[in-house]
């Protein structure tokens, strides 16, 4: 059964540092992975996804890296602001042919002024 | 990023009454999901709706629930005798199937009292 694991649970950081989120999967049969951003209290944001087959994506100051053999993925945010505030959520899809996501549990991003 | 829109955005009822949670997905996609997310935990996958049917359904799934595309754009969740445990946001998402992103809505605040 795929289990998905973030590390660190919550995370607290002045504005302007690099950081690295990470995800974990326990099988690498894996169709893609998803990244997302969740505000409290609202859904989720779809920021990036990474097929099987590639090795990284990026969009804008985001940058998601996938070892699928591993079992691992990162996301790097760069030059962190206050906005970047929120729950980060990675998500991986393949132990079905319909598409459904196995969520960890998030990474809670604070970034302070 | 095409919209999915859920309604209503917070519901609250009492503990044995039913409850119809509802979704417009944009309706070239393929693939509708519910989802649920308990306070503090995991989002969690319940089904997967394709071609007017159930594709996929996980354990929670049970016969509380169903799902209907009942006009051929809405697409409803239905928890017959709500029960405490079943306090919780529900998020719709629609895709085009394995390997494609989902798009997720805003959620659903369920809460049974």
């Amino acid at each position: 059964k795929q289990e998905v694991t973030q590390i660190p649970a919550a995370l607290s950081v002045p504005e302007g540092e690099n950081l690295v989120l990470n995800c974990s999967f326990t099988d690498s049969a894996i169709y893609n992975l998803q990244w997302f951003r969740q505000d409290p209290g609202k859904g989720l944001t779809s920021l990036l996804l990474i097929q099987s087959s590639q090795r990284e994506q990026t969009s804008g100051r985001l940058n998601a890296s996938l070892d699928k053999s591993s079992g691992r993925s990162t996301l790097y945010i760069a030059a962190s602001q206050p906005g970047d505030s929120a729950t980060y959520l990675c998500a991986v899809s393949g132990s079905s042919n319909t598409g459904k996501l196995i969520f960890g549990q998030g990474t809670t991003l604070q970034v302070k002024p | 990023e095409p919209e999915v829109t859920q309604t209503p955005s917070h519901q609250v009822t009492q503990m044995g009454q039913e409850v119809i949670l509802r979704c417009v997905p944009i309706s070239n996609h393929l693939y509708f999901y519910w989802y649920r997310q308990i306070l503090g935990q995991k989002v969690e996958f319940l089904v997967s709706f394709y071609n007017n049917e159930i594709s996929e359904k996980s354990e929670i799934f049970d016969d509380q629930f169903s799902v209907e595309r009942p006009d051929g754009s809405n697409f409803t969740l239905k928890i017959r005798s709500t029960k405490l445990e079943d306090s919780a946001m529900y998020f719709c998402a629609r895709g085009q199937g394995e390997g494609y992103e989902q798009y997720f809505g805003p959620g659903t605040r369920l809460t049974v009292t």
